[in-house]
């Protein structure tokens, strides 16, 4: 039961061109959106995220989208660049019983920028 | 500032034998969680650490898992009689104190292989 889908595995795409990454998710009670990059061998790191009041934030080269009605987020990346390259995760959490705002993970999508 | 820290790196074992893995989280972050990532797989949530409330080991794969954390900081990841499938990389993370962001701090991870 994968209440955070990331349908796409991996996704390739030119150096400066806009990189997409999608999320779907089942549970309209999520109300935190998160986005981590992850290179090999390391931690995941956070890189944005996204309230469920707002349809979109902004951080430099990179904006997250929320389409509530959809269940449906994407993070754009532009321009693209080789350092990009990385496995993107999409996260979700929800004030549920105890304070225990857990987040639920997507199984993530392989980004290669090419130069 | 240190970031949240785990030991070993990598992890040889034969299978049958116990393990333990190590977390230290970031200075004053009140709440841990363990993961795990299989080959090819996405973030597997094990067990959370919430302060000094009961833990929620929801996410515990078998009975040869269990996890403790000491004096609200450091935390253990115990893996009993081993198996080829608990090969993965075990990932750490801590969270700060407070409603905020949901941001998740991880560590590097330390890779398991049980041979």
């Amino acid at each position: 039961d994968q209440q955070v889908k990331q349908n796409s595995p991996s996704l390739s795409v030119q150096e400066g061109r806009i990189s997409i990454l999608n999320c779907d998710y089942t549970n309209s009670m999520f109300d935190y959106f998160l986005w981590y990059k992850k290179y090999p061998a390391e931690g995941p790191t956070f890189l944005i995220s996204i309230s469920s009041i707002k349809d979109k934030n902004e951080d430099g080269r990179f904006t997250v989208f929320l389409n509530k009605s959809a269940k449906h987020l994407s993070l754009h990346i532009v321009p693209s660049q080789p350092g990009d390259s990385a496995v993107y995760f999409c996260a979700a959490s929800r004030y549920n019983a105890g304070n225990n705002r857990k987040l639920i993970w997507g199984l993530g999508t392989s980004l290669a920028v090419n130069p | 500032g240190a970031g949240v820290s785990q030991s070993p790196s990598n992890k040889v074992t034969e299978k049958g034998k116990d393990v333990e893995l190590r977390c230290d989280p970031i200075s004053g972050h009140t709440a841990l969680y363990w993961y795990r990532q299989s080959l090819g797989q996405g973030l597997e949530f094990l067990i959370y650490f919430q302060g000094n409330s009961a833990p929620d080991k929801s996410g515990l794969p078998s009975d040869r898992f269990s996890a403790e954390r000491t004096g609200g900081s450091v935390s253990t990841l115990t893996i009993q009689r081993t198996q080829q499938e608990d090969s993965a990389v075990y990932l750490c993370a801590s969270r700060p104190p407070g409603g905020g962001t949901d941001e998740q701090f991880f560590g590097p991870g330390t890779r398991l292989t049980v041979l």
